[in-house]
């Protein structure tokens, strides 16, 4: 089965840009009509979905992040990758990769397990 | 943006005993031209990214329990574990996808034995 596998440095300078990868196994990332998401989680809080690429490279992002987002998919490498730029504290968090479907199935399955990354000087 | 809530904050309940979660949305989640609540709900145990429990509101995920069960339509969700076991202590949260960007979750529910 599909398998999604977060990296990445854990811990960022305050106002650099947290790089984050994906890489898919058990299944190619370009295989269904499936989205790829970013989902993050700061320590003892909610989820907060940051956004979604499809295998076409088009993307969604949640408009509170927009400005500083950006979502890209290699599909010869079955990989898709965050840039979240300007970080500042209020970025730290674990931060989770996705699969979902189109629009009509929307739920997220499966999960990576998560990378913590730390913004700090 | 859908904003989704969930009540209560936390809970516990005894072994054997049942657990009712409620989530609600502020405005529905219900499409009509096909009948089904975009509402999925998943489990999250420490240390661990959350789980796949239910979708469409009531459609339990292959392998999941029949303990966990979902209801409700429109704007208000409920999810029932109807026999708490020890492997059941999580946070449990309700997340909407019928209007997107951006997916939506609700901040949690902690499950814990009484």
């Amino acid at each position: 089965q599909v398998q999604l596998q977060e990296s990445g440095p854990g811990l960022v300078k305050p106002s650099q840009t947290l790089s984050l990868t994906c890489t898919v196994s058990g299944g190619s990332i370009s295989s269904g009509s499936y989205y790829w998401s970013w989902i993050r989680q700061p320590a003892g809080k909610g989820l907060e979905w940051i956004g979604r690429i499809y295998t076409s490279g088009s993307t969604n992002y949640n408009p509170s992040l927009k400005s500083r987002v950006t979502i890209s998919v290699d599909t010869s490498k079955n990989q898709f990758s965050l840039k979240l730029s300007s970080v500042t504290a209020a970025d730290t968090a674990v931060y989770y990769c996705a699969r979902t479907g189109s629009w009509h199935e929307g739920w997220f399955d499966p999960w990576g397990q998560g990378t913590l990354v730390t913004v700090s000087s | 943006d859908i904003v989704m809530t969930q009540s209560p904050d936390s809970l516990a309940v005894s072994l054997g005993e049942r657990a009712t979660i409620n989530c609600k949305s502020s405005q529905s989640v219900l499409y009509s031209s096909n009948n089904k609540n975009y509402l999925a709900w998943y489990q999250q145990k420490p240390g661990q990214p959350p789980k796949l429990l239910i979708y469409w509101a009531s459609t339990r995920e292959s392998g999941v329990p029949d303990r966990f069960s979902g209801s409700g339509s429109g704007t208000d969700f409920t999810l029932t574990i109807s026999s708490l076991q020890a492997e059941d202590v999580a946070v449990y949260y309700c997340q909407q996808y019928y209007s997107t960007p951006p997916v939506t979750f609700g901040p949690g529910t902690k499950v814990d034995i009484k």
